[in-house]
């Protein structure tokens, strides 16, 4: 099993829908958790933080369920620019600053 | 440097030749992580190092991969005897580990993509 999982979708829907992404982690040990974005052909970069409380930024909304080793992204008002690869990450409780990331969830926001 | 930087953006290669790719982190940034990435997957660990030393190489898949960086600066991977499995996006990333949100945050390169022939 892997270490962090995602649906790999592609999610195609609408600008103005709402749509929402999970991810599982098998680690129980991990601290910080955290969503990337990643255009195609292009590096991986953060998008926000994950929080026990929950977090928002903007359209972004994130949660963390740590007793069912679960994180969500829920983007509200989807835009053609929001066209990427969400990757759930995920980082342990140890030494390291190891963060290991899920394959990604393709979205395709479409006119 | 403004951000992290890597060359060669793009190296073709024939099985069994020997590859070095570069990269040159944030100023002041002293961690630094090598990652790998296949097509339709998510960015794998290679290593990190802080500072100087590898900190974890846990991620290296076999002894024909290696990495340093020896002035706690630029890095360097180097993939002997290459195999068409290594071909991959190779991304670099840098951190700030001097403020404690600062470590969690990685910056990456735009990768060196890596055909072995």
């Amino acid at each position: 099993r892997k270490e962090v999982e995602q649906d790999p979708g592609p999610f195609n829907v609408p600008e103005g829908a709402t749509v929402a992404f999970n991810c599982t982690y098998s680690n129980s040990a991990s601290q910080s958790f955290f969503w990337y974005r990643q255009d195609c052909r292009k590096e991986p970069k953060l998008l926000m933080s994950v929080y026990s409380s929950g977090n928002e930024d903007g359209r972004f909304t994130a949660q963390l369920n740590r007793a069912s080793q679960y994180i969500s992204l829920l983007i509200r008002d989807s835009k053609l620019s929001d066209s990427a690869t969400y990757l759930c990450v995920v980082k342990r409780n140890t030494g390291f600053q190891k963060l290991v990331f899920g394959t990604g969830t393709r979205l395709l926001v479409s006119p | 440097g403004a951000g992290v930087s890597q060359t060669p953006s793009n190296k073709v290669t024939e099985k069994g030749k020997y590859v070095e790719l570069r990269c040159d982190p944030i100023s002041g940034h002293t961690a630094l992580y090598w990652y790998r990435q296949s097509l339709g997957q998510g960015p794998e660990f290679l290593i990190y190092f802080q500072g100087t030393g590898a900190a974890d190489d846990s991620g290296l898949p076999n002894d024909r991969f290696f990495a340093v960086r020896p002035e706690g600066s630029v890095s360097t991977l180097k993939i002997q005897r290459t195999e068409r499995g290594d071909s991959a996006v190779y991304l670099c990333a840098s951190s700030d580990t001097r403020a404690h949100s600062g470590a969690n945050v990685l910056t990456f390169g735009a990768g060196s993509r890596l055909t072995v022939l």
